[in-house]
């Protein structure tokens, strides 16, 4: 399988919470990220955990980490048009500075 | 932070030229890299540019296909050689210090080979 996975895609209506999803296969990940990517566009770093975190909480973002299972989420509150786009996740192992990323989630937000 | 700049930002090209790719950064970084991004596809590691020496590929990736200069710590340029029509992707530069958790990102460039 692969290091990173994602789900494809994720609709929700405006207003609505989005939590997306992504495992990793890597225990000696050190920093985990969320990228968005709007169309046309490059990524742009939304936020990231170190690995001793299990929550960090950015306005609307709240991004969960559970070491254990390798599982991270990203939840958007309050999810607008504005925030469709593809988001991916990135881990970073330790001794490593390239990241690897997963496929992306596309996010499809409709009224 | 750093802001980077990618251009062209799109081409179409014949198939067998050649394209190259500029990446300039706003400060001195001191990694930069090179990835593609295939359609529906995750990002690939093509390879890191080194200031002053080789850049140094990822498996699958060959310096005849894809020479990469990087003459300071600010400027890099990817060409993609020879193209054919599976080259067609986004090329994305990318930088970061060691030190730093952040990989900045710049826009992309969209290639399609006809």
């Amino acid at each position: 399988g692969e290091d990173v996975e994602q789900s494809l895609f994720l609709s929700v209506r405006e207003g609505d919470s989005s939590v997306i999803n992504c495992t990793y296969t890597d225990s000696s990940s050190t920093y985990l990220y969320w990228y968005k990517q709007e169309p046309g566009a490059g990524l742009q770093l939304l936020t990231y955990i170190f690995s001793n975190m299990d929550m960090k909480q950015d306005q609307r973002l709240t991004v969960l980490l559970n070491k254990k299972d390798k599982h991270l989420s990203l939840r958007i509150a309050d999810t607008q048009t504005g925030d469709s786009a593809i988001y991916f996740c990135a881990e970073r192992r330790g001794g490593s500075y390239i990241p690897t990323f997963g496929r992306g989630t596309s996010l499809i937000v409709h009224p | 932070s750093a802001v980077i700049s990618q251009k062209p930002s799109r081409d179409i090209c014949q198939r067998g030229t050649s394209l190259t790719i500029q990446c300039q950064v706003d400060s001195q970084v001191t990694m930069m890299f090179w990835y593609r991004q295939q359609p529906g596809q995750s990002l690939t590691l093509i390879a890191t540019a080194n200031q002053g020496s080789e850049a140094t590929y990822e498996s699958g990736f060959v310096i005849d296909k894809f020479p990469i200069s990087r003459p300071n710590l600010t400027f890099s340029t990817l060409t993609v050689s020879n193209m054919s029509p599976e080259d067609s992707s986004i090329y994305l530069c990318s930088a970061g210090t060691g030190e730093n958790t952040e990989a900045f990102f710049g826009q992309g460039t969209r290639l399609t080979v006809v």
